[in-house]
């Protein structure tokens, strides 16, 4: 129940295309989902998050979409840059939960 | 200034020696984590600490002991080191348990 199954594994955009990646989840007391990014050598870094409130969040060229209903929330790059090839974790929380459980991860590479 | 720095960044040591991880953070947050982070970029929390009180222990063989003399540091101190302790180990902090983390850089420990 505590799991955050994330998929794909790795995923290969061309430069200026749209990068997707998907998570579920299954224990409905969560109430914070961020998605992180790792580069390597580097500890995660948020990139952005949202709360069950709303369904989508969108800073800049990255979107998270998020179903309640289905528990299930993606995040959307668009214009996928070079620089944007790095590990996405989505992670998912709640305050009684004491902890973050972190999906898989994705590896994403941006062909230029 | 770093925000949350942990010493050394690489450890390289034979089975069997004890090694420790220093981990600090200068955001003032009252949570703190251990993560291990294996070669397939899984990220598992090992342990969650709030006002230097152990809140989780994940499952984390007792070889393993963190040790918060403050707030602000959560130290890790491993004994008797496995070949399968090989791994990169972030310490995080949070201003709660479903807000942010912030990492640090890591430790990649090889245990030969």
């Amino acid at each position: 129940q505590q799991q955050v199954k994330q998929s794909p594994q790795s995923l290969i955009v061309q430069k200026g295309g749209i990068s997707i990646i998907n998570c579920a989840y299954e224990n409905t007391a969560f109430d914070y989902f961020p998605w992180y990014q790792q580069f390597p050598g580097k500890g995660p870094a948020l990139l952005i998050a949202i709360r069950p409130d709303v369904s989508e969040k969108k800073e800049g060229r990255f979107t998270i979409s998020f179903n309640k209903s289905a528990k299930q929330f993606s995040l959307h790059i668009m214009d996928s840059q070079p620089g944007d090839s790095a590990t996405y974790f989505c992670a998912a929380s709640n305050d009684g939960g004491f902890k973050t459980i972190f999906g898989a991860g994705t590896r994403l590479f941006v062909k230029a | 200034d770093t925000a949350v720095s942990q010493t050394p960044k690489y450890l390289v040591t034979q089975m069997g020696n004890d090694k420790s991880i220093k981990c600090e953070q200068n955001l003032g947050h009252d949570t703190m984590y251990w993560y291990k982070q294996d070669s397939k970029k899984f990220l598992k929390i090992m342990f969650s600490y709030n006002n230097k009180e152990l809140i989780i222990n994940e499952t984390v063989p007792n070889r393993f002991s963190p040790k918060s003399p403050d707030k602000a540091h959560l130290n890790l101190h491993i004994n008797s080191l496995e070949l399968g302790d090989s791994a990169v180990y972030f310490c995080a902090s949070s201003r709660g348990f479903n807000t942010e983390a912030f990492f640090g850089q890591g430790t990649r420990l090889t245990v030969v």
